[in-house]
């Protein structure tokens, strides 16, 4: 079956620290999509990056980075010298059955806090 | 500008009613989506159509109902049969169908039954 972890439920930082959010999936597919979302406050969901399984490049965006490793089904986001903007709900998805269906299957999200 | 518009923002009903919640995108997306999201969960699937005329059960289908008529258009229905519908409503497309791309998202609709 395929699945997301977000083990970390709740996060807080002080403002300017780096952070790293982790994201473990299963999935039995050689074919797949892994995504991040941020949720702020206002509750819509804003995309943040896509990646392919065939595609294992580090992607840095900013102050994002993102580490794709498929040997430990990982694929962690950080954030570099956080601010208070970036204090909101991050979800990490994956794909199912192949991307066929466009069905995400969602993680259970990180609360990040960033606080002044 | 180009995006997806769900209403009403809050929205309030008395158990037993049927509610239909609105979701418009003028994305000329293909695929369109309803999620339901409970306090401290992840998303999870309702409904999802990836053509007009078209549509498949999500993950927790039951006391839901869609219909996508127009391109542009896919509302939601809660029904009396919900169990417990107080939640917050998220409605998102993409642009191609039977392919992964990132989804879009609208602002949602926090739904209470009482």
């Amino acid at each position: 079956a395929q699945k997301v972890t977000q083990a970390q439920t709740e996060i807080s930082v002080v403002e300017k620290e780096d952070v790293t959010l982790d994201c473990v999936y299963e999935t039995r597919d050689t074919t797949y999509y892994l995504f991040w979302y941020k949720q702020p406050p206002s509750g819509e969901l804003v995309f943040l990056i896509r990646r392919n399984s065939f595609d294992e490049q580090n992607e840095i965006s900013g102050r994002y980075s993102w580490n794709f490793q498929k040997s430990t089904s990982s694929f962690n986001f950080t954030i570099t010298a956080s601010q208070v903007v970036d204090s909101a709900v991050y979800f990490c998805a994956l794909s199912e059955a192949g991307g066929n269906t466009g069905k995400l299957i969602f993680g259970q999200g990180t609360t990040l806090q960033v606080k002044p | 500008d180009g995006g997806i518009t769900q209403s009403p923002k809050y929205l309030f009903r008395k158990e037993g009613q049927n509610v239909t919640l609105s979701c418009e995108q003028n994305l000329n997306h293909d695929a369109m989506y309803w999620y339901r999201q409970d306090p401290g969960q992840g998303l999870r699937l309702i409904y999802y159509s990836q053509i007009v005329n078209d549509f498949q059960k999500g993950d927790i289908a039951e006391g839901y109902s869609v219909s996508r008529e127009k391109k542009e258009s896919f509302p939601l229905t809660v029904t009396s049969a919900q169990k417990n519908p107080t939640a917050f409503y998220l409605c998102a497309s993409s642009p191609v169908q039977g392919i992964t791309y990132e989804q879009y998202f609208g602002p949602g609709t926090r739904l209470t039954v009482t």
